[in-house]
């Protein structure tokens, strides 16, 4: 099946500091991608979707210039987190859409704030 | 609004045993239903889908079919093996959104030899 990755897979920083994700679609192109978060025990839940070429629409509840949200290309998204907190330790994972009921998912980037 | 409620885990079985993970869900509409299967250290794998009622969605020896009447997909396997070990989650998706789907909560299955 087709490959979606991210980078990096694990990541810790300082509270305040900010941290980029990427999710890369490796071997088709993806007009939407999307960002979950999962935490500990919990369901994936989703942050926003990203579109190629447009903004992203978040989710309520997501903080979108807390989350900022890339999709420059048609195989590459990033998620920045700013002005990162501890509460923000998390589990991201992104996937790809490469048609219908076709979604591919990156094995996810654990964010550490300290 | 749309939602999937699926057995909390752990569930732990002896090899060969049955396994049914239960999963129902709220919709409104017609969604799609997915299982994904998440392996120690990677990402969500689709294990199978039905997009329709009635349709039953089958791969690797698991099978789930899509109960429109009692808004139920769970998913069933007759013998598992220690290599099924893994996080199962159910998941849906409606028309009219652009994939992105509603999980439940996963249910981790571990297999002992």
């Amino acid at each position: 099946g087709a490959v979606v990755s991210q980078h990096p897979s694990w990541v810790i920083c300082k509270s305040g500091t900010s941290v980029k994700i990427e999710c890369r679609s490796l071997d088709f192109q993806a007009t939407t991608m999307f960002w979950y978060r999962q935490f500990p025990k919990q369901s994936l839940m989703l942050m926003a979707t990203s579109n190629e070429g447009s903004k992203a629409t978040y989710e309520q509840g997501v903080e979108k210039d807390k989350f900022l949200i890339n999709h420059a290309s048609l195989t590459l998204s990033t998620l920045t987190v700013t002005s990162a907190h501890p509460e923000d330790s998390s589990f991201y994972i992104c996937s790809a859409v490469a048609g219908p009921y076709e979604q591919y998912f990156g094995p996810g980037t654990r964010l550490t704030v300290t | 609004g749309n939602s999937v409620t699926q057995m909390e885990g752990p569930v732990t079985l002896s090899e060969e045993a049955f396994l049914t993970i239960n999963c129902t869900y709220t919709a409104t509409g017609y969604p799609s239903l997915f299982w994904y299967v998440q392996y120690p250290g990677e990402g969500l794998q689709l294990l199978l889908k039905a997009t329709k009622a009635d349709d039953k969605g089958s791969n690797k020896g698991f099978e789930a079919t899509y109960r429109k009447e009692t808004t139920s997909f769970h998913l069933e396997k007759g013998s598992v093996q220690v290599s099924d070990s893994a996080v199962y989650f159910c998941a849906l998706s409606w028309r009219g959104s652009q994939g992105n789907l509603i999980f439940g909560k996963g249910t981790k299955l571990s297999v002992k030899p």
